[in-house]
C-alpha cells in the first residue's frame, strides 16, 4: 500500500529536549516536504526536498532542521523545542514536486512542547 | 509574496444544500491550483486540481471548481452536500517556483 508514515503520532515533550519526527514514503517519490498546521493559519511549509541531499527552507524554517540522506526518509529535527512549536505536523511526498501534482500526506504528528 | 485567501472560515449547511467555498490568490503569473480536503482526524487528500485547459474542473465525490483568471479565483462547488462532506477544505496555489501555498482553510459542517 502506497503511504507516507510518520512517527511518533503523538508526543509531549519539554522545552529544550531534542526530538526527531521521522517520515518515510514507499512510493519512490523525489519530492518530500514538512508542514505545520495551526488553527486559522492553514498549512505552512517548514522545509522541502527535491531529491536526496537537496533541501531548502519553506516559509517557517526557524527552529527546525531536516536531512535527506535517503530517498524514502525525510526526518524533521527540533534541536531545542519551544512552546511555540506546539503544532500538528504533516509530512508529504510527491513524484516530482508539490506544484506539479498530488501531494500524499502522512497521518500527522501532534506535538506538544511544555 | 504570493498569498491565498479563503474568506469563509466556517460554513454550516444542511444536507442537500448547495456549497460554494471561495478561494482567491495574489500571484499574477501562471499558476497551478488545488483543493485538498481533511476529514476529521485524517490527513489531507487531493480533491481536484487545475493546471490548464477547461477552467471548470471536476474532482472526486461530486466536487467541482471553476478557475476565473480575471478574478484570481478558484472556487469550490458541490450542488448537494452530504453529512459525510463535513471536513476542512484547503485551497492551494503553486506558481513557477517549487512552493505550494495553502489557504487558511474552511471548516464545513453539514447537519443531517
Amino acid at each position: 500500500e502506497a503511504q507516507v508514515t510518520q512517527n511518533p503520532r503523538y508526543l509531549i515533550t519539554v522545552t529544550g529536549k531534542k526530538l526527531t519526527v521521522t517520515c518515510s514514503q514507499n512510493m519512490n517519490h523525489e519530492y518530500m516536504s514538512w508542514y505545520r498546521q495551526d488553527p486559522g493559519l492553514g498549512l505552512r511549509q517548514i522545509y522541502y526536498s527535491m531529491n536526496v541531499e537537496v533541501t531548502d527552507k519553506g516559509d517557517v524554517p526557524e527552529g527546525y532542521k531536516v536531512s535527506r540522506k535517503e530517498k524514502r526518509n525525510f526526518p524533521l529535527i527540533l534541536e531545542s523545542p519551544s512552546p511555540n512549536q506546539t503544532s500538528l505536523y504533516f509530512c508529504a511526498s510527491s513524484k516530482q514536486g508539490a506544484h506539479t501534482g498530488e501531494l500524499f500526506f502522512g497521518e500527522g504528528s501532534r506535538l506538544t512542547v511544555l | 509574496a504570493q498569498s491565498v485567501s479563503q474568506h469563509n472560515h466556517h460554513v454550516i449547511l444542511s444536507e442537500a444544500a448547495s456549497l460554494e467555498l471561495g478561494c482567491n490568490y495574489s500571484y499574477g503569473g501562471t499558476v497551478n491550483l488545488f483543493w485538498y480536503v481533511q476529514y476529521p482526524g485524517q490527513h489531507l487528500q487531493l480533491l481536484l486540481k487545475y493546471f490548464s485547459g477547461d477552467p471548470l474542473v471536476k474532482g472526486i465525490k461530486g466536487f467541482e471548481a471553476e478557475f476565473i483568471k480575471s478574478k484570481f479565483s478558484f472556487n469550490l462547488r458541490k450542488p448537494s452536500v452530504q453529512w459525510s462532506d463535513t471536513a476542512e477544505y484547503f485551497c492551494a496555489v503553486a506558481d513557477s517556483s517549487y512552493k505550494l501555498i495553502f489557504g487558511s482553510g474552511t471548516r464545513l459542517l453539514v447537519r443531517p
